[in-house]
């Protein structure tokens, strides 16, 4: 079945520096991933879709600037956090569907990130 | 816009049982799909099971079930015979169609804990 790869599984970094977060289709092309955000006990919350080859679409009160996404290839789509604070510390998790694959979108493995 | 209403925090069910997760979406579509996800402690998400709006038969996966009322707007989840691997948080999710193909709104959750 569908693999997306996410790497880091967990990164601890200082305030004030920037952390990318990859995920990665492994054996299917994806020209649209997705990036949620999860705070402890909640639920998932869109943050952005991830478009080949375009800008990406930001959903409702998530800062552009901070929140960086570039998908570069058919299977590799980025995630910058820049200029991290405490309150950026949380779970992000990135999904992409793979066409003919079934209904369900396969989500990577997330990042734990916790900024100090 | 769409909305997930799950209303059990959290569940208790004894090994082998069978076990429902509740679960009500809102939605001005009329096309639609709904999906289960499990999420273990390591935060990975699981795809479970899918039900469209238009399937006239409600979804099965091996021991998932889901009980899809159309008129009431709710796709519960049933598990039968429930494992002691099934303990995990439930989320379920909808995705509308037309411009928010491909983006899931989930639930709050529902944390399973199965007892021997």
């Amino acid at each position: 079945g569908a693999v997306v790869s996410q790497h880091p599984s967990r990164v601890i970094c200082k305030s004030g520096t920037s952390v990318k977060i990859e995920c990665r289709s492994l054996d299917f092309q994806a020209t649209t991933m997705f990036w949620y955000r999860q705070f402890p006990k909640q639920s998932l919350m869109l943050m952005a879709t991830s478009n080949e080859g375009s800008k990406a679409t930001y959903e409702q009160g998530v800062e552009k600037d901070k929140f960086l996404i570039n998908h570069a290839s058919l299977t590799l789509s980025t995630l910058t956090v820049t200029s991290a604070h405490p309150e950026d510390s949380s779970f992000y998790i990135c999904s992409a569907r793979e066409v003919g694959g079934g209904y369900g979108y396969t989500f990577g493995s997330g990042t734990r990130l916790t900024v100090v | 816009a769409q909305k997930i209403t799950q209303t059990q925090p959290g569940m208790f069910v004894q090994e082998k049982e069978a076990v429902t997760l509740d679960c009500t979406y809102d939605t001005s579509d009329q096309s639609y799909g709904l999906f289960w996800y499990k999420q273990p402690s390591s935060g990975e998400m699981i795809f479970l099971i899918y039900q469209g709006s238009y399937d006239e038969q409600n979804a099965t996966e091996g021991r998932y079930s889901l009980n899809f009322q159309k008129a009431r707007k709710s796709a519960n989840l049933v598990i039968s015979a429930s494992q002691l691997g099934d303990s995990a948080m439930y989320f379920c999710a909808i995705e509308a169609g037309g411009t928010s193909y491909g983006k899931l709104t989930f639930g709050q959750g529902t944390i399973l804990t199965v007892h021997p």
